[in-house]
């Protein structure tokens, strides 16, 4: 499937700081889709885009998708320590979802 | 109520075994999947699944099958059992709308398989 290239790998932060996380590729996508994955769970979806240039929040978390249409990111505000967990873009490939390899988020009190 | 459900949570068995994970859905949907998540955490599709056309990963190795009973059900048998295929197994589920595209997967919590 295509590459999609999540950046950063891992994040460790305090409480309170906003985190800022993106995915790109060098194909075209019609949706962009941001899931998180808690330890010793599935991933679960926060965020989905479908249109470039659309723009959504979730709460705390806003997602963009690129005018491109070839990369995505991932806004969290003011972060809380149930943030933590591993977050995934992913696109539709046409049969399946095509993920990043994650950017594992740690949030420390 | 669970919308994906997998069993069992836990899997360890020897080299050489034969096992199978059971997923259900109760979510209507009409089609399934199973990822495959390796140490690194990496999640790659290996199957998708409705009632018209199986779609196979072409790097999943035969000893891989899915079994679908029904609609809400798709089960993953994995015959001759290898040390790399230790990892974390996913099922999910979407629904087809039109046009052939698919709306958001929900996944499973996962079965940690570990091959000794």
């Amino acid at each position: 499937g295509q590459q999609l290239n999540q950046s950063p790998q891992s994040m460790f932060i305090q409480e309170g700081e906003d985190v800022s996380m993106n995915c790109t590729s060098s194909s075209i996508f019609n949706t962009w889709l941001w899931y998180k994955q808690d330890p010793g769970e599935g991933p679960v979806l926060l965020i989905a885009l479908y249109k470039a240039g659309e723009l959504t929040s979730n709460g705390r978390l806003t997602a963009q998708f690129g005018i491109t249409r070839k990369d995505s990111f991932l806004n969290i505000s003011a972060s809380i320590p149930s943030d933590v967990g591993i977050y995934f873009c992913a696109s539709n490939s046409g049969y399946a979802l095509n993920f990043g390899k994650g950017t594992s988020l740690l949030v420390t009190p | 109520d669970t919308a994906v459900s997998q069993t069992p949570k836990y899997l360890v068995t020897q080299m050489g075994n034969d096992k199978s994970i059971k997923c259900e859905q109760n979510l209507g949907h009409d089609t399934m999947y199973w990822y495959k998540q390796d140490s690194k955490k990496f999640l790659k599709i290996m199957f998708s699944y409705n009632n018209k056309e199986l779609i196979i990963n072409e790097t999943v190795p035969n000893r891989f099958s899915p079994k679908s009973p029904d609609k809400a059900h798709l089960n993953l048998h994995i015959n001759s059992l290898e040390l790399g295929d230790s990892a974390v197994y996913f099922c999910a589920s979407s629904q087809e709308i039109s046009g052939g595209s698919k709306e958001t997967q929900y996944f499973g919590p996962g079965t940690r398989l570990l091959v000794l």
